[in-house]
């Protein structure tokens, strides 16, 4: 079974710093997706960033980028400028190409201190 | 505005009783899906729908069943024979693509359902 793990239940950033959410998974396919999710206090999950397994190039959308290392099965998400509106829940999510299965990790919680 | 709704955001209800929860999307997404959310837990899937009258079951699906009958529509029931029901309910939709999911799920608002 595939598996998503987030070693870090929580964690915090100052504001307008830089804060690195660590992610792993296990899985033995060659393509696949990943994502990271944010869920604010509202717990609407919103996307933030989605990777394709056989894309080299990280995603990167605004303020937030990922570190996506294939071989170490690693996907790291990384918030420059840190802002109190991104304090929340940030979960990561794996899928299999032609899956329609999402797995999560169990999330970490997110504070920006002002 | 598109996006997917989720009625009600708090229901509370006996231990014994099934329960209904609605979730209606205006997407047009063909796939639909429902996940459960306990503390300190991620997402898990309960069940999920590729198309209209079509569902498979998730990780979680015993004491749950679900229908589709319109595109739009993608109601949950959490019967009496779940054992722990208590817990937040996400439902979600996404894009249909001839290779599966390779395009995201976009998420309600959620339920959080209190069995008394």
């Amino acid at each position: 079974a595939q598996t998503v793990t987030q070693s870090q239940p929580e964690m915090s950033v100052q504001e307008a710093e830089t804060v690195t959410l660590s992610c792993t998974y296990d899985t033995s396919e060659n393509n696949y997706y990943l994502f990271w999710y944010k869920q604010p206090p509202s717990r609407q999950m919103i996307l933030v960033i989605r990777q394709e397994a056989y894309k080299q190039q990280n995603a990167t959308e605004n303020r937030f980028s990922v570190n996506f290392q294939k071989a170490a099965k690693s996907f790291s998400l990384k918030i420059s400028d840190s802002q109190l509106g991104d304090t929340a829940m940030y979960f990561c999510a794996w899928a299999g190409a032609g899956s329609y299965q999402l797995t999560f990790g169990k999330g970490t919680k997110l504070s920006v201190i002002p | 505005d598109g996006g997917i709704t989720q009625s009600p955001k708090y229901l509370f209800r006996k231990e014994g009783q099934n329960v209904t929860l609605s979730c209606e999307q205006n997407l047009n997404h063909d796939a639909m899906y429902w996940y459960r959310q306990d503390p300190g837990q991620g997402l898990r899937l309960i069940y999920y729908s590729q198309i209209v009258n079509d569902f498979q079951k998730g990780d979680i699906a015993e004491g749950y069943s679900v229908s589709r009958e319109k595109k739009e529509s993608f109601p949950l029931t959490v019967t009496s024979a779940q054992k722990n029901p208590t817990a937040f309910y996400l439902c979600a939709s996404s894009p249909r693509t001839s290779g599966g999911l390779t395009d995201t799920q976009y998420f309600g608002p959620g339920t959080r359902l209190t069995v008394l």
